[in-house]
Order: structure tokens, then C-alpha cells, then sequence
């Protein structure tokens, strides 16, 4: 089993449309949680920390249930510039060796 | 947030050579990581790059074929040695930024390729 899951991709959604990405992990020790985003041939790039509580940072909310090692991300109201591949990273070892999902792919289309 | 430079930005080497990538952070940072990204596959981590002990590796990556500096605390280079055309794949640098929500700051990646 992968130490980070993510949804297979590519997801192909309307511009406007709401679209959530799903993630586990296998590790209960993690100890902190991360989406990146990447574009094509650039490097990843923090999209928002994850926290217990939840947080929501504009058209964008991230929420961790640390029981089922699940993490998730909602994307509302999805624009052309939202078309990327989105990482989930979860950090151990005291929050320095981040693991990375193999990520999912967005294209958001007219 | 943190500004890291790396470079090169990319290269075309011949097997059996060896290529350095440096990078040089803004700020003084404890740790800097190295990882490598395969072509269609997400970041793995080569190894944990200290100001003043030897680098941390990951399992599977040795030091022997990824040595590693980091003589100061804004700045590492790591190398990759008698390179094989299974090297060709992109290697970025990162560093933990307090400043962005205790994410992490990648350099723009080195793309190798190793013919």
C-alpha cells in the first residue's frame, strides 16, 4: 500500500463546477499535511496547509480527519487558472520528510 | 516566503559523467532536502542536506552516487554520479518556510537528461 493515496486522475470539469480531491494516508504518526499544486514542468508550489480544524483559504477548503487518515480538498466554483495536478503531502519525523501522493490531475475547461 | 536559485535549469549529459546542482537559499535555513521527481511521477526524497554533518539519505539513495555539500546555512549542492540514462528525471532542492504557513519552498528544479 502507498504511503499516500490520492484520487486517480484526470478530472475534466466545467468551468464554475465544484470538484473535491480525496487523500490517505498510511503512516498514524504524520504529523503535518499539505496540498501543493504543480503545473506543467514548474516546481510545487504550497496551496494551503492542512489542519484538524479544517481551514478555508477563498474558493478553497481543506479538511483533515486525522481517525480515518483522510484528507480532502474542495475546489468551488473551478476556473481555467485552477488546471493543474494537485499533491497531497503528508510530513513525519517531526514534520521534515514529506511523502508525496503521485497526485491528481484538474483541467478545467470553457 | 523563502526565494531559493537553482541551477542549472537543465542539462543534457553523456552516461557515465557526473552533474553538480546547486542551490542557494535567501535566508538561513537549517535543513535543505533534495528530491527527485521521474518523468509522470510525483517527488521522492533523496535526502536531508545539514549544515555540518553529513547528509541524511533516504532508503534506496546512497551517498556515494548522491554526495552532497552544504557548507553554509543558505547554500548545498548535490551531485549526481556516473550518471545512467535512469538518472534522466528533474531534482529539486527544498526548504521548510516558516513563513508560508510551515509549508515547504521548492527550487525551480533541475531537468536531467542522460543520454
Amino acid at each position: 500500500r502507498k504511503e499516500v493515496e490520492q484520487d486517480p486522475g484526470p478530472f475534466n470539469v466545467p468551468e464554475g463546477a465544484t470538484v473535491a480531491f480525496n487523500c490517505t494516508y498510511s503512516n498514524s504518526a504524520s504529523q503535518s499535511f499539505f496540498w501543493y499544486r504543480q503545473d506543467c514542468r514548474k516546481e510545487p508550489k504550497l496551496l494551503m496547509s492542512v489542519y484538524s480544524s479544517g481551514n478555508e483559504d477563498g474558493r478553497f477548503t481543506a479538511q483533515l480527519n486525522r481517525a480515518s487518515q483522510y484528507i480532502s480538498l474542495l475546489i468551488r466554483d473551478s476556473k481555467l487558472s485552477d488546471s493543474a495536478t494537485y499533491l497531497c503531502v503528508v510530513g513525519t519525523g517531526g514534520g521534515n520528510k514529506l511523502t508525496f501522493g503521485t497526485g491528481t490531475q484538474l483541467k478545467v475547461e470553457l | 516566503s523563502a526565494v531559493i536559485s537553482q541551477k542549472p535549469s537543465r542539462d543534457i549529459c553523456q552516461r557515465g559523467t557526473s552533474l553538480t546542482i546547486q542551490c542557494q537559499v535567501d535566508s538561513q535555513v537549517t535543513m535543505m532536502f533534495w528530491y527527485r521527481q521521474q518523468p509522470g511521477q510525483s517527488l521522492t526524497l533523496i535526502a536531508t542536506a545539514n549544515q555540518g554533518s553529513e547528509a541524511t539519505y533516504e532508503s534506496g539513495f546512497v551517498i556515494d552516487k548522491f554526495p552532497i555539500s552544504r557548507p553554509n546555512l543558505t547554500f548545498s549542492t548535490l551531485t549526481v554520479s556516473n550518471m545512467s540514462p535512469e538518472d534522466s528525471s528533474i531534482y529539486l532542492c527544498s526548504v521548510e518556510d516558516l513563513g508560508s504557513g510551515y509549508g515547504y519552498t521548492f527550487g525551480s528544479g533541475t531537468r536531467l537528461t542522460v543520454v
